[in-house]
């Protein structure tokens, strides 16, 4: 049974138009992890939530935002896509941040 | 200086080859190390963690040289089905951030 689960598989969106894309786990860890990962590159850590505590990177763009209402959800909000950032988004979890990452399948986003 | 290096190859072995695969970070601090094999167009799954003392699972070993800041993996008797590309991750733990460093990975393509 799938523990990370991302949510939609794949998104299509237009040039400017808001997109969410979600992320639930059954794991109970306590770190949920937003990677993008375009392709043959490594996956690029957005940003993480140590429980209720927001880690943004330093070079995450403001367009990307975050929020993780419960121990359970966790997503991530595009504000202003532009083509750039069509990618493959990849959320995953860890019990503590310093065990392995536990990844969902992933969200593959396009921009038209 | 890439906190995770790696080289990306493609490496592009026979079946039944022996294939060895190194990785080098930068931060003495590291704490944790892993493996994680990437197949295309999916997520990073965990292949295996990297201990002091070297493991092995299967046809897979790695190796860990504090010394030297270097990480290995080593494929014995190599299966089509291990065509993909090999991730080299690192944790540090500082500043209590608890968050993975993947290396852009080495790929593999055995032949038959």
């Amino acid at each position: 049974d799938a523990m990370v689960i991302q949510n939609p598989r794949y998104q299509v969106t237009q040039f400017g138009k808001p997109v969410t894309l979600s992320c639930s786990q059954t794991l109970n860890h306590n770190v949920m992890y937003w990677y993008q990962q375009k392709s043959s590159q490594a996956p690029k850590l957005l940003f993480h939530y140590y429980d209720k505590d927001f880690n943004n990177e330093a070079d995450t763009p403001d367009n990307f935002q975050s929020r993780r209402p419960n121990t359970s959800f966790c997503f991530l909000d595009i504000r202003s896509p532009g083509l750039g950032d069509a990618a493959m988004y990849l959320c995953a979890t860890s019990r503590d941040g310093y065990q392995p990452q536990h990844f969902g399948d992933g969200t593959r986003l396009s921009i038209l | 200086r890439k906190e995770v290096e790696q080289d990306p190859g493609p490496f592009n072995v026979p079946e039944g080859a022996t294939v060895a695969f190194n990785c080098t970070y930068s931060n003495s601090a590291s704490q944790s190390f892993f493996w994680y094999r990437q197949d295309c167009r999916k997520e990073p799954k965990l292949l295996m963690s990297v201990y002091s003392s070297g493991n092995e699972d299967g046809r897979f070993t790695a190796q860990l040289n504090r010394a030297s800041q270097y990480i290995s993996l080593l494929i014995r008797d190599s299966k089509l089905s291990d065509s993909a590309t090999y991730l080299c991750v690192v944790s540090l733990m500082d500043t209590g951030r608890r968050a993975l460093t993947f290396g852009s990975g080495t790929r593999l393509q055995v032949q038959p």
